[in-house]
């Protein structure tokens, strides 16, 4: 069974850093392109960024809306997906996912149950 | 960024057809998907590229569409069907969502 965990969340003040984590089971972690996404109370899902699996090199990309503030990184011999954030703004304030694509980077038929940040002084 | 608009939200009966649009601002060919989502739950993926249903799926949900118009079909709807539905294209960076529908069953 695909099981995504993550953890990491909390409240942090603005401008500080806080790093995400996702721990993944039951499927060939390595094999898989993985994304973050992020959901504000009561709005739609963000995508915030991907990371390509080990056999296209493990190259990002990520949404304009986060790019150069964001980060996404993977450690595949522990199944572990990560997000650092950094100088963040209290409209980051959402609950932040993990998920897996099916179709590369697409498709995301797996998902996290999702980890609370708040931004706020 | 590509834009989804759809409609905000729709209120039926039980038993009856519903017919959720999405209109991207820009061609996403194919690159369409359907996301349920419940209050308090993470997405769950309903359709992708456009009309194809994911495994487990009940096939009372459909979708159709191309290039720039698209459509979730629930037919019949049942009260279990209460939920949020987002279109969500993969075709343009970044990829985007709608602000989704809220179906409510009577």
């Amino acid at each position: 069974e695909v099981k995504l965990l993550e953890s990491g969340g909390g409240l942090v003040q603005p401008g500080g850093s806080l790093r995400l984590s996702c721990a993944a089971s039951g499927f060939p972690f390595t094999d898989f392109y993985m994304s973050w996404f992020r959901q504000p109370a009561g709005k739609a899902p963000e995508w915030l960024g991907f990371i390509r699996n080990k056999a296209h090199g493990y190259t990002t990309g990520y949404n304009p809306s986060v790019e150069g503030r964001f980060t996404i990184s993977r450690h595949d011999t522990q199944d572990m997906l990560y997000l650092q954030m950094n100088t963040l703004r209290t409209e980051d304030t959402a609950t932040y996912y993990c998920a897996r694509g099916t179709f590369g980077r697409a498709g995301f038929a797996y998902w996290g149950q999702g980890t609370l940040v708040t931004v706020s002084s | 960024d590509t834009v989804l608009t759809q409609s905000p939200a729709l209120a039926v009966f039980p038993g009856e057809r519903i017919t959720i649009s999405c209109r991207a601002s820009e061609s996403v060919s194919v690159g369409i998907y359907w996301y349920q989502q419940k209050r308090g739950q993470q997405p769950n993926l309903l359709i992708y590229g456009a009309s194809s249903l994911v495994s487990g799926v009940p096939a009372r949900f459909s979708g159709s569409g191309s290039g720039t118009d698209f459509n979730l079909t629930i037919d019949p709807v049942e009260a279990d069907d209460t939920a949020i539905y987002y279109c969500h294209q993969s075709w343009n960076d970044p990829l985007t969502f709608g602000s989704g529908t809220k179906l409510e069953i009577k």
